[in-house]
């Protein structure tokens, strides 16, 4: 039982490139969130998905899109990498339940820089 | 909107001693959840405790014990006699109830978070 696994673990980037931020959990989780990590600024939602098929934009969703490709999976692209997204990103899953509030797990995260 | 507010930026004590980290929280929810999780150096989050609005019991877990106010809306953090390895990040958390339509998430709002030194 893996929990939540994220790919790549760091990664360097060139100012407009893109790449895709890998996600997945095993724990049947319905919701699955992403955030960012800057210094001082604790985490910050940039997207969530309740379920399969959906997808709601958080506090700081700009520069970013998501796909929730089945339960498991949830993806986070960057279309034109800015040196501003350099960041830790962290995802994490939780159940669902009619009135929230669940506990997230968090995966080990993923650090970017964008030179 | 909601809020929450780790005003410790750093605190650095010596091992055995007792250290509370302070917590406010902002909201206009009467039903809400509030969480605590620690970052240690590896920098993995690592959950701690989830409370509900309606439940003021304090908690206790071995060295560890939280103290909740909705009075103050404040959820204190206390470790008892600390240890080198609690050296981390600590993270305060609160999460909105959401009415269930057919799918419900809520992503957290984390405080800034509160970098607590252990020495030896």
């Amino acid at each position: 039982n893996a929990g939540v696994t994220q790919t790549p673990k760091f990664q360097v980037l060139k100012t407009g490139q893109s790449m895709t931020l890998q996600c997945a959990q095993d724990m049947n989780h319905n919701s699955m969130y992403w955030y960012r990590q800057d210094p001082g600024m604790g985490l910050r939602l940039i997207y969530y998905s309740a379920s399969e098929g959906t997808t709601d934009k958080g506090e700081v969703p700009n520069g970013y899109n998501v796909s929730r490709l089945n339960k498991r999976e949830f993806s986070l692209r960057l279309e034109s990498a800015a040196p501003s997204q350099t960041s830790v990103y962290f995802c994490a899953s939780s159940e669902d339940s009619w009135e929230g509030g669940e506990t997230q797990y968090f995966g080990p995260g993923t650090r970017l820089l964008v030179l | 909107a909601q809020k929450v507010t780790q005003a410790q930026t750093e605190i650095s004590v010596v091992e055995k001693e007792d250290v509370t980290l302070d917590c406010v929280y902002e909201t206009r929810d009467t039903t809400y959840y509030l969480f605590w999780y620690k970052q240690p150096p590896s920098g993995e989050l690592v959950f701690l405790i989830r409370r509900n609005s309606f439940d003021e019991q304090n908690e206790i877990s071995g060295r560890y014990s939280w103290n909740f106010q909705k009075s103050t809306s404040s959820f204190n953090f206390t470790i008892t006699a600390s240890q080198v390895v609690d050296s981390a990040v600590y993270f305060c958390a609160l999460s909105e109830a959401q009415v269930y339509s057919g799918g419900g998430a809520d992503g957290l709002t984390f405080g800034k978070g509160t970098h607590l030194i252990i020495q030896p």
